[in-house]
């Protein structure tokens, strides 16, 4: 099986902007979570979604945003940009219980 | 207090030493543990996962992990320079698609 895969896989923007990371997950996996990656704070979890519905959401602004298409792909939404929103944006695939997987990540730099 | 601590390291080892990466946790209510291996510019990989206390052995590879003392453990025996990276310790079970993880230890295995 394909695994998972993340497009763009790297990003500049200005702040102020909002940006669009798509994630594919591995065929058959309904779950897909999203961490972001800093050197400062690690992986942190974002959100999860599963059969389109956010089942959980981790302790960011609203200016992170997502949703899960019928397709099991998923997309999440960063708004007004800022300096600290640079990272590895993460998604992981699972088939809803544990075990994830990881794409490649999307590099976001804003400047 | 982070719910995860993970020795940073960095850690620096010549080939075929005993590596041994450690994480201790303060939730009890985690269910399942998980280790990952990121190369640099990549998305983690998953290497072990286990739900109870134990050792599991995967090839070079053994996870323990002591819920009493709220303790894991990852050893690499026979270690070899491609198995240069960062570490991560995973922990799940508390809410859905959600792992919570350590902050990754960077290994150099070294000729």
């Amino acid at each position: 099986k394909a695994g998972v895969t993340q497009t763009p896989r790297y990003l500049i923007k200005t702040r102020g902007q909002q940006v669009t990371l798509s994630c594919s997950p591995i065929s058959g996996h309904r779950s897909v979570s999203w961490y972001q990656q800093t050197p400062g704070q690690g992986l942190q979890f974002l959100f999860e979604y599963f059969s389109e519905t956010q089942r959980n959401k981790g302790n960011f602004p609203g200016r992170f945003s997502g949703r899960q298409f019928s397709n099991s792909r998923s997309e999440m939404n960063v708004s007004t940009l800022e300096l600290g929103d640079s990272a590895l944006y993460l998604c992981a695939s699972s088939e809803g219980r544990d075990t994830q997987y990881f794409g490649p990540g999307t590099r976001l730099t804003v400047l | 207090q982070k719910e995860v601590e993970q020795d940073p390291g960095p850690l620096s080892v010549p080939e075929g030493a005993i590596v041994s990466l450690n994480c201790t946790y303060s939730n009890s209510a985690f269910q399942y543990f998980m280790w990952y291996r990121q190369y640099s510019r990549k998305g983690p990989e998953l290497l072990m996962y286990t739900y109870s206390s134990g050792n599991k052995e995967d090839g070079r590879f053994t996870a323990q992990v002591d819920k009493s003392s709220k303790y894991i453990s990852l050893f690499i025996r026979d270690s070899q320079p491609s198995d240069s990276a960062t570490y991560l310790c995973a922990m799940g079970g508390t809410s859905y698609g959600k792992l919570t993880f350590g902050q990754g230890t960077i290994l150099t295995v070294h000729p």
